[in-house]
């Protein structure tokens, strides 16, 4: 079965760091570039950040660059997100998402076909 | 603010055909892809492409695209379509950075 399994949310302080893990299974993870994405309570999802298969080009949100570093591990199959500086505002679930891309009739396609159930993070003092 | 515009309300009576939209100006490069959200539940993926359905998806849910406008269609809506529905793409700026539209609420009467 493809699945994604989120881990580390918790309960952190403003300016403290948290560090996610996603474990991927089912599926040849080091083929697919992958996401992470946010939901604040109550509000929309929230694209944070994205990295290509080889780890060759990552990408962030604006409101998390400086702050949030994505990385893999294809040998363990597994993805993460380094948080620091943590603010009331990072306060979501946190989901990672497997991407697929590429290219049909001169339009760029790009879409996140398997999500996990995501992990809470909670910043507040 | 997203740069991925969506109604933030549509209803439909149960069995009729509903359209929700999304407007950007990426949308003139690259294909929206779609996705479901129940209450405490994580995105499913509904459309993507031009207009492809993953395995498992209802074919009452169809994909279009127009200029700067992507829409998803559901045609014969069914209770258990109510939900929040996203449109996702990249940002117009070409960095290849991901944006959601706000998120259209569907009530199905």
């Amino acid at each position: 079965e493809v699945q994604l399994v989120e881990s580390g949310g918790g309960l952190v302080k403003p300016g403290g760091s948290l560090r996610l893990s996603c474990a991927a299974s089912g599926f040849t993870f080091s083929s697919y570039s992958m996401n992470w994405v946010r939901q604040a309570p109550g509000k929309g999802l929230e694209w944070v950040s994205s990295i290509s298969s080889s780890s060759s080009y990552i990408y962030y949100a604006d409101s998390v660059k400086g702050r949030f570093t994505i990385s893999r591990d294809n040998a363990k199959n597994s993805l993460y997100l380094q948080m620091n500086s943590l603010r009331a505002e990072d306060t979501a679930v946190y989901y990672c998402a497997r991407a697929s891309s590429g290219w049909y009739r001169l339009y760029y396609y790009y879409y996140m076909d398997v999500w996990g159930k995501g992990t809470t993070v909670t910043v507040s003092s | 603010s997203s740069e991925l515009t969506q109604d933030p309300a549509v209803s439909v009576a149960l069995g009729q055909t509903v359209r929700i939209t999304c407007q950007g100006d990426s949308l003139r490069s690259y294909y929206a892809s779609w996705y479901q959200q129940k209450p405490g539940q994580a995105p499913v993926l509904v459309i993507y492409g031009k207009n492809n359905r993953p395995s498992g998806i209802p074919d009452r849910f169809s994909g279009s695209s127009s200029g700067n406008t992507a829409s998803l269609t559901i045609t014969g809506a069914q209770a258990e379509d109510e939900a929040d529905y996203y449109c996702n793409s990249r940002d117009s700026s070409g960095n290849h950075l991901g944006v959601f539209g706000g998120g259209t609420k569907l009530t199905v009467l």
